[in-house]
């Protein structure tokens, strides 16, 4: 089972508000991602990280904005949430070097929904 | 053209048959290809990753990479209700390292 955890599982928030969504791993991944996923549809990368300090945009633009102080830890931010932030946030880590397979390892998901 | 290309289903197959899942994808400098499973409302799951021309087996699960016709497909055998699921075609791009997601196949096996 991997070690990758995400909170909150799920979060109702009004319009406006300033939403953080928590992403910890223990496995010592250098490599983290947010991906973000609506009902029945494809995944897509919205942020990645290959370590402290090191944050990228991915393929889908998004208002939120990510940080890596600490290897383990991959917080997502969304300074005013609106309705059209409604979706499925699932962060992933993966190994990095010799050790890297590509496998990605996936948290359980957190289901944001802005009212 | 996307990245990945895959067939959205549904895909419904008899209990006990063979289920055949397809992919395609456009990035010469891919290394690595994998599929994933995906229950409703779950997290993906790794099932099987591929690198080498040729077929890879493990349990009921064979994948199949043709790395000239840029193809990799998915074979579940003796498929199982419980089988039922979206599965992710998935491959590591060699420049970036990045992991992109097909839109994934629904896969419904019938009792």
């Amino acid at each position: 089972e991997a070690d990758i955890y995400q909170t909150p599982r799920y979060l109702v928030i009004g319009t406006g508000k300033k939403i953080t969504l928590e992403c910890s791993q223990t496995m010592g991944h250098d490599k983290m991602y947010w991906y973000q996923q609506d009902p029945g549809m494809e995944l897509h990368l919205i942020h990645y990280s290959y370590g402290v300090n090191s944050t990228e945009k991915g393929d889908l633009s998004s208002e939120s904005t990510v940080s890596r102080i600490r290897t383990e830890h991959f917080p997502l931010t969304l300074e005013s949430a609106r309705p059209s932030h409604t979706s499925q946030y699932l962060c992933a880590s993966s190994a990095a070097g010799r050790a890297n397979t590509g496998e990605l390892f996936f948290g359980e998901g957190s289901r944001l929904t802005v009212l | 053209q996307k990245e990945v290309e895959q067939n959205s289903g549904p895909l419904s197959v008899p209990e006990g048959a063979i289920a055949s899942l397809n992919c395609t994808y456009s990035d010469r400098g891919s290394q690595s290809f994998f599929w994933y499973r995906q229950y409703s409302g779950k997290s993906p799951e790794l099932i099987m990753f591929i690198y080498s021309n040729g077929d890879k087996e493990d349990g009921r699960f064979t994948a199949q990479l043709n790395k000239a016709s840029q193809y990799v497909s998915l074979l579940i055998r003796d498929s199982q209700p419980s089988d039922s699921a979206t599965y992710l075609c998935a491959f590591l791009s060699g420049g970036y390292q990045k992991v992109t997601f097909g839109i994934g196949t629904k896969l419904q096996v019938i009792p």
